[in-house]
């Protein structure tokens, strides 16, 4: 059983380097979605895709972040010159949606933890 | 946009004893409401869920209650176990339409002493 793949598990980076998390979603699904979780509080909604259109992004995601879905299947997350503050567990989601299938569940990654010294 | 408040943030049971955690949320064209279940070092897992056509919802050990005109939902954990230490998560979101987005509250961390 293939689940939502995300790597690095695990970035540590200094302050002002760039850093890019990838997400394997369920090969199937055609929505995928990118969450952010700092410690002790739940998920925020940072953008979503479906195939390869990014059809929304939250005010959370700054210009300084940057999501792609090249070709429907994996995604990219890039944060340039990182920040302290963004320093948070970068979670991925997919799911199936299309006229007959849409049960709202979304399947999450283990999530790719970013440090920033 | 929605907001989902979520409480208790901790809640420590006995095994074997019940645990209840309550969420209300603001938006009222919210439509789906599901918890899921967050363990250390691990992605949330969706445990149940419950559409705003229904009233409740049982698989097993557990439940969900939801009561639309006062726009709040429960989870409700009996017989609890060592292994449903973790932390849970309520969330809702909006139809298809809406992107099917979740927002998510606080979380509670739930804490089974055998």
């Amino acid at each position: 059983d293939t689940g939502v793949s995300q790597n690095p598990r695990h970035k540590i980076t200094k302050r002002g380097q760039n850093v890019t998390f990838r997400c394997d979603p369920i090969s199937e699904h055609n929505r995928l979605y990118w969450y952010r979780q700092t410690l002790g509080q739940g998920p925020e909604f940072l953008t979503y895709f479906q195939n390869e259109a990014q059809l929304e992004k939250s005010r959370l995601l700054s210009d300084r972040f940057s999501a792609e879905r090249p070709k429907g299947s994996f995604s990219t997350l890039e944060i340039q010159r990182t920040e302290q503050g963004d320093s948070a567990m970068y979670l991925c989601a997919s799911s199936l949606v299309s006229d007959r299938i849409n049960t709202g569940e979304l399947f999450f990654g283990e999530g790719s933890r970013l440090t920033v010294l | 946009g929605e907001n989902v408040e979520q409480h208790p943030s901790t809640l420590s049971v006995q095994e074997g004893d019940s645990a209840v955690i309550k969420c209300t949320y603001s938006d009222s064209a919210s439509n789906y409401f599901p918890w899921y279940k967050q363990e250390l070092g691990k992605g949330p897992q969706l445990i149940i869920d419950i559409r705003s056509n229904v009233g409740e919802k049982k698989d097993q050990r557990i439940a969900v209650t939801l009561n639309k005109t006062a726009k709040h939902f429960s989870l409700h954990i009996t017989e609890t176990q060592p292994e449903d230490s973790a932390v849970y998560f309520c969330a809702a979101s909006k139809p298809k339409a809406a992107g099917n987005k979740l927002t998510f509250g606080g979380g509670t961390r739930v804490l089974v002493k055998p």
